[in-house]
């Protein structure tokens, strides 16, 4: 059983078009994150919502639009694609309650996106 | 401005060494510090720390925080080959925060 699964795990695709990544996490948590990783391995936070409600949107291109049907996915759709989003798109999960129950702290990732824009 | 700092940026060694990596950070609202190690896909959780000076150990791997200096440290003992692989330090602020250092590879040579 796979905690944090993302779909799809690879995808090439031209310049301009719209794309989406799905993610799922059975566990339970109560926090969904979007990290965008680039070539030089630095992971950035792009995302983060809680119980679906969006917490944390840093300075990303209106581009990029995620949605949270459930608590359970956090879905990325990507429009009018360019070649700098040329990267590895890790979904991550956690269970922090905003200080009102356990925290673990402890981020699960899924195994990642790999987009490549020609 | 940078949040959390890692060092070395990249390291090799032979099988057998022992290796320390180094994170510092500068954060409000400190919660915790982690540490992933990241093969070929996702990170995979390693250790997370709350309390200075309490080390937490797994096998050949240990770590430990000074809050007071703002600093972590990971040690591999007696490194393998199956030890190469980018060790990501992560601070949490704040809840839901994560900030994560750009790593450091650390390539094991037998």
């Amino acid at each position: 059983d796979t905690a944090v699964s993302q779909t799809p795990k690879y995808l090439v695709t031209q310049m301009g078009n719209d794309k989406s990544i799905k993610c799922e996490q059975n566990l339970g948590h109560d926090t969904m994150y979007w990290y965008k990783q680039d070539s030089k391995k630095f992971l950035k936070i792009m995302f983060s919502y809680n119980n679906k409600e969006l917490i944390i949107n840093e300075t990303v291109p209106n581009r990029f639009s995620p949605k949270s049907p459930d608590k359970a996915h956090l879905n990325l759709h990507i429009n009018s694609l360019e070649l700098g989003d040329s990267a590895v798109y890790f979904c991550a999960s956690s269970q922090d309650g905003n200080g009102r129950g356990p925290n673990t702290g402890e981020l699960f990732f899924g195994e990642g996106s790999r987009l490549t824009v020609l | 401005e940078d949040k959390v700092v890692q060092s070395p940026l990249s390291l090799v060694v032979h099988e057998g060494d022992t290796v320390t990596l180094n994170c510092s950070y500068e954060v409000t609202n400190f919660r915790s510090l982690l540490w992933y190690k990241q093969e070929k896909k996702a990170p995979t959780f390693l250790f997370m720390l709350t309390s200075s000076g309490i080390e937490k150990k797994s096998g050949r791997l240990s770590s430990i925080l000074d809050k007071k200096e703002l600093f972590s440290i990971l040690n591999i003992t007696a490194t393998q080959t199956g030890d190469s692989a980018i060790y990501l330090c992560a601070v949490q602020y704040n809840f839901n925060k994560f900030y994560f250092g750009s790593g450091t590879k650390l390539n094991v040579k037998p």
